[in-house]
């Protein structure tokens, strides 16, 4: 199936450092997500962009829906240990009607180093 | 609490026998999915259902089956078709709608299967 493009793969970062990472599609998308995982448990929301340029906030995660509707941005700042596990996007392609489905990136895994 | 249950937290069984995953949620969603995670595959949808007694398949359905006899129900059984069970097996639920902000999914703790 379709999939999203994330990048980086991997970051292995020191404590306070900002952290960047993206996801980018072939095709125009209608919704963005952001989610983290930590190992062995399920994902869980972060972050959550319905708006073409929409820009929002939850507390240190900063999160925008590109104006092209192709992609999206991730923005950890100041980093602490705690960060660490798998970030993934997932977005709906427009043009699916009633088909909830989300198309899912492959995953950025970091690492903090304290 | 509301929320998206899964059961067992792991689950062993040998090779050639049919198991069932167990997905409960009382968020009062109306869609719920059923992933599958392998190591750096990212998620897989197995199967989805945005309806009660409907269900659609997803992109790697071989070898799985669902039911959806209750809203806040959502079972999985691998069957011995399914090649390669050995998984991280994800349940989610979302609301129905006109909004976009139904397409946000809310995921249970997964259960990890162990085939012998």
């Amino acid at each position: 199936g379709q999939q999203l493009n994330q990048s980086p793969q991997s970051m292995f970062i020191q404590e306070g450092e900002d952290v960047s990472m993206n996801c980018t599609s072939s095709s125009i998308f209608n919704t963005w997500l952001w989610y983290k995982q930590d190992p062995g448990e399920g994902p869980v929301l972060l972050i959550a962009l319905y708006k073409a340029g929409e820009l929002t906030s939850n507390g240190r995660l900063t999160a925008q829906f590109g104006i092209t509707r192709k992609d999206s941005f991730l923005n950890i700042s100041a980093s602490i240990p705690s960060d660490v596990g798998i970030y993934f996007c997932a977005g709906r392609p427009c043009g699916g009607g009633n088909n909830r489905k989300l198309i899912w990136g492959l995953g950025t895994s970091l690492a903090v180093n304290p | 609490d509301g929320g998206i249950t899964q059961s067992p937290k792991y689950l062993f069984r040998k090779e050639g026998q049919n198991v069932t995953l167990s997905c409960e949620q009382n968020l009062n969603h109306d869609a719920m999915y059923w992933y599958r995670q392998d190591p750096g595959q990212g998620l897989r949808l197995i199967y989805y259902s945005q309806i009660v007694n409907d269900f659609q398949k997803g992109d790697i359905a071989e070898g799985y089956s669902v039911s959806r006899e209750k809203k806040e129900s959502f079972p999985l059984t691998v069957t011995s078709a399914q090649k390669n069970p050995t998984a991280f097996y994800l349940c989610a639920s979302s609301p129905l709608g006109a909004s976009g902000r139904t397409d946000t999914q809310y995921f249970g703790p997964g259960t990890r299967l162990t085939v012998l």
